[in-house]
């Protein structure tokens, strides 16, 4: 069974901090990695993906990926509280099948 | 920006009645799926097609129904609604390529059966 882990939280974090999400994956053969925003009661809409080892930047969202240590992370730069929300982590099946296997996700508050 | 439109967003039946959930999307993607979620629980993927006339069955068990006649139609079919199906679905389609396209979501379709 292939998985993906994430501290459930909640994570909380004071205005203009910076907030670290992490998420551990098992499929040693996945290329592909995606973060997911899910506000309470809305549906899931995507922040980055990165495909390649190393830090991915856009705005105030760094994605790092660890392929040897099967570990990507989200850091939130300069956190506001509209950052509150549950961020899901995606790792694409690296079987024929190809689809995103999920994390339970974990809840940020960004406290003002 | 992903154009993937579901309808209804909010339904309230009684059980045994029969409902389906329409999901549509303009961008030419290949690969759909169906999604189901309680408030504050993980995503469970239900149904997936790779395009008009595949269908499969998801990780997690359901006892609706999905068919893929035209590319950027995907409707999910309960056929004899419960209480225990009242849920979030959540639509979502891709590209296909080698490494896999990015996933984009619907704004869900909110059910309850009472």
């Amino acid at each position: 069974q292939k998985e993906v882990e994430q501290n459930s939280g909640p994570l909380s974090v004071p205005e203009g901090a910076i907030a670290s999400l992490n998420c551990t994956y098992s499929d040693r053969v996945s290329q592909s990695f995606f973060w997911y925003r899910q506000y309470s009661g809305k549906s899931p809409e995507l922040i980055m993906s990165i495909y390649s080892n190393g830090d991915k930047e856009d705005g105030r969202f760094t994605a790092q990926l660890n392929k040897a240590s099967q570990y990507v992370s989200l850091l939130i730069r300069d956190s506001q509280p509209s950052d509150s929300a549950t961020y899901l982590c995606a790792v694409r099946d690296g079987g024929s099948q190809g689809n995103l296997i999920f994390g339970k996700g974990t809840k940020l508050s960004v406290k003002p | 920006e992903a154009d993937i439109y579901q309808t209804p967003r909010y339904l309230v039946i009684g059980t045994g009645k029969k409902i389906t959930l329409e999901c549509s999307q303009t961008m030419g993607h290949d690969k759909m799926y169906w999604y189901q979620q309680d408030p504050g629980m993980e995503l469970h993927l239900i149904h997936y097609s790779y395009g008009v006339n595949s269908t499969e069955k998801g990780d997690l068990s359901s006892e609706s129904t999905v068919s893929r006649i035209r590319t950027e139609h995907f409707p999910l079919t309960l056929e004899s609604a419960r209480p225990s199906h009242t849920s979030q679905y959540l639509c979502a389609s891709s590209e296909w390529t080698a490494i896999g396209g990015t996933i984009y979501f619907g704004e869900g379709s909110w059910l309850t059966v009472v």
